[in-house]
């Protein structure tokens, strides 16, 4: 079964520029996870969907991110502006209703913020 | 809030074994899980307890005390290959609380 995939890899901008990462989950996954990781941590949850539902997005900081996922399967999280702090892996995870015990990564977004 | 400990970097030998401890210390538990990460790589699941005791899986095994918030992965029989960063994380209801991670380094 294909992997979660996201788009792009790599993104370097200037600040108070906007960017988006997108994500296509596994299918059939409901749940659908965005993660930042800044080097040597481990990943912090941003938001979490349920089908086209963000049902957690406590740790969202709503001033310059937002995220959606409208037809409950892929998801773009945007930060608008960015600012140098942003810079940091950028996750996306997925997993289903019945085993979210198990959480799939994808290879993620690293983005630079000059 | 939630308070995950683990060692920040460990070397061992090929062939060795090493022991990655996880302390925790968080509101509401699920489970523990341990993540494989590769640098520039997305993290992997190798293993899941929600019940006190050792979960093994072939050269890895995983244990949990919940009433000592304590959690050890156990790596045996070392290769190259495994030299990553292993992240602990503890679920509570739905979300994933990750520690910061220990990178292990294998030595030939």
């Amino acid at each position: 079964e294909a992997g979660v995939v996201q788009s792009p890899r790599y993104k370097i901008i200037e600040k108070k520029q906007p960017v988006a990462f997108w994500c296509n989950p596994i299918s059939g996954h409901n749940t659908l996870y965005w993660y930042r990781q800044n080097l040597g941590q481990g990943p912090e949850l941003l938001i979490r969907y349920e089908n086209e539902e963000a049902v957690d997005d406590s740790q969202l900081p709503k001033d310059r991110f937002s995220a959606e996922r409208l037809k409950g399967v892929d998801s773009t999280l945007k930060i608008q502006p960015a600012e140098l702090g942003d810079s940091a892996v950028y996750l996306c995870a997925s997993s289903t209703r019945d085993r979210d015990n198990e959480q799939f990564f994808g290879p993620g977004t690293r983005l630079t913020v000059l | 809030g939630q308070n995950i400990d683990q060692p920040t970097e460990m070397t061992a030998t090929e062939g060795a074994i090493v022991q990655i401890n996880c302390t925790y210390q968080t509101s509401g538990f699920n489970g523990l899980f341990w993540y494989q990460q590769h640098a520039g790589e997305a993290p992997t699941f190798l293993s899941y307890n929600v019940l006190d005791g050792l979960e093994e899986k072939g050269r890895f095994s995983s244990f949990l005390s919940r009433s000592k918030g304590y959690s050890y992965l156990l790596l045996k029989e070392l290769q190259m290959k495994d030299s990553a960063s292993y992240l602990c994380a503890v679920k509570s209801d739905y979300k994933l609380s990750f520690g910061a991670g220990t990178t292990v380094t294998v030595r030939a």
